[in-house]
C-alpha cells in the first residue's frame, strides 16, 4: 500500500525567515507529485506538479519554489516568508495525469 | 481562467436524510472529481467521473455530470454524522494533472 508522509506537522515562522516543507511517498514508484496551498476556510490551490525526478512545473507563483530531488520526495521552499504564506500545505500523488490524487496529512504554517 | 464552484456555501441535514451538493464549471473538462475534507485533514476523493460518463456511484454516493450545462451533482443518501465535512468539486483539463477546486460546500449532519 502507498503511504504519504509530510513534515513537519506544523510550523510557526517569522516573516522573512526561510522555509522548507517535505513530502515522501512510499510504495509507489514514479508517481506524479503535487503541492497545494489552502488558506484557512478556503479552497485548495495547486502550486506545483512533477511527473519525474528533477522536473517541476509551476502552476501558481506565490514566491515559493519546489524541487524533486528523489523519485519519492517533493520539497517546497522559500528563502523569505511572507505573512500571506500562512495556511495549510498539502502534498498529493497520483498514478497519472487524470487520475485520483491522494493527499497527505498536510503541514500547517503560521507566519508571524 | 477555469472556475469550478459549488452552488451552496453550507448545508445542514439530519441523520438519515439525503442531500445534494451542486457544482458548476466554466470550460471544457476531461473529468470531474468530488472530494471530501474533514476538519484538519487532507481531502479524500469520493468519486471521479469522466467527461463521457453521466453518472457514477460509490456506495451511498451518486455523482452526475452534465457537460452540456457544465454542471455536476453529488448526492448522499442516508447521511451519517461522519459525513460532516467540506465537499469540493474539482475539474480536470488536459493531461497535466491540474485540478481546479471549487470553493467548497460545508455539510453539517446533525444527529
Amino acid at each position: 500500500a502507498q503511504t504519504i508522509h509530510q513534515w513537519p506537522v506544523a510550523e510557526i515562522k517569522a516573516v522573512g525567515s526561510p522555509l522548507s516543507l517535505g513530502c515522501t511517498i512510499k510504495g509507489k514508484s514514479s508517481p506524479n507529485l503535487y503541492w497545494y496551498w489552502q488558506a484557512t476556510g478556503g479552497t485548495l490551490q495547486q502550486l506545483f506538479y512533477s511527473i519525474t525526478v528533477g522536473q517541476v512545473e509551476s502552476v501558481v507563483q506565490l514566491n515559493l519554489s519546489a524541487s524533486r530531488p528523489k523519485d519519492d520526495q517533493f520539497i517546497l521552499s522559500t528563502e523569505k516568508l511572507l505573512l500571506s504564506h500562512s495556511g495549510f500545505y498539502l502534498c498529493a500523488w497520483s498514478w497519472g495525469d487524470q487520475d485520483t490524487q491522494y493527499f497527505g496529512p498536510g503541514t500547517r504554517l503560521l507566519v508571524l | 481562467s477555469q472556475l469550478a464552484e459549488e452552488n451552496s456555501w453550507a448545508l445542514s441535514v439530519h441523520e438519515g436524510e439525503s442531500v445534494t451538493v451542486n457544482c458548476s464549471y466554466k470550460t471544457s473538462i476531461t473529468a470531474l472529481q468530488w472530494y471530501r475534507q474533514k476538519s484538519g485533514k487532507g481531502p479524500a476523493q469520493l468519486i471521479l467521473i469522466r467527461s463521457n460518463e453521466r453518472e457514477k456511484r460509490n456506495g451511498r454516493l451518486r455523482a452526475t455530470l452534465d457537460t452540456s450545462s457544465q454542471s455536476s451533482s453529488l448526492s448522499i443518501t442516508a447521511t451519517r454524522c461522519e459525513d460532516t465535512a467540506v465537499y469540493f468539486c474539482a475539474t480536470v483539463t488536459g493531461n497535466t494533472g491540474k485540478l481546479i477546486f471549487g470553493l467548497g460546500t460545508t455539510l453539517q449532519v446533525q444527529p
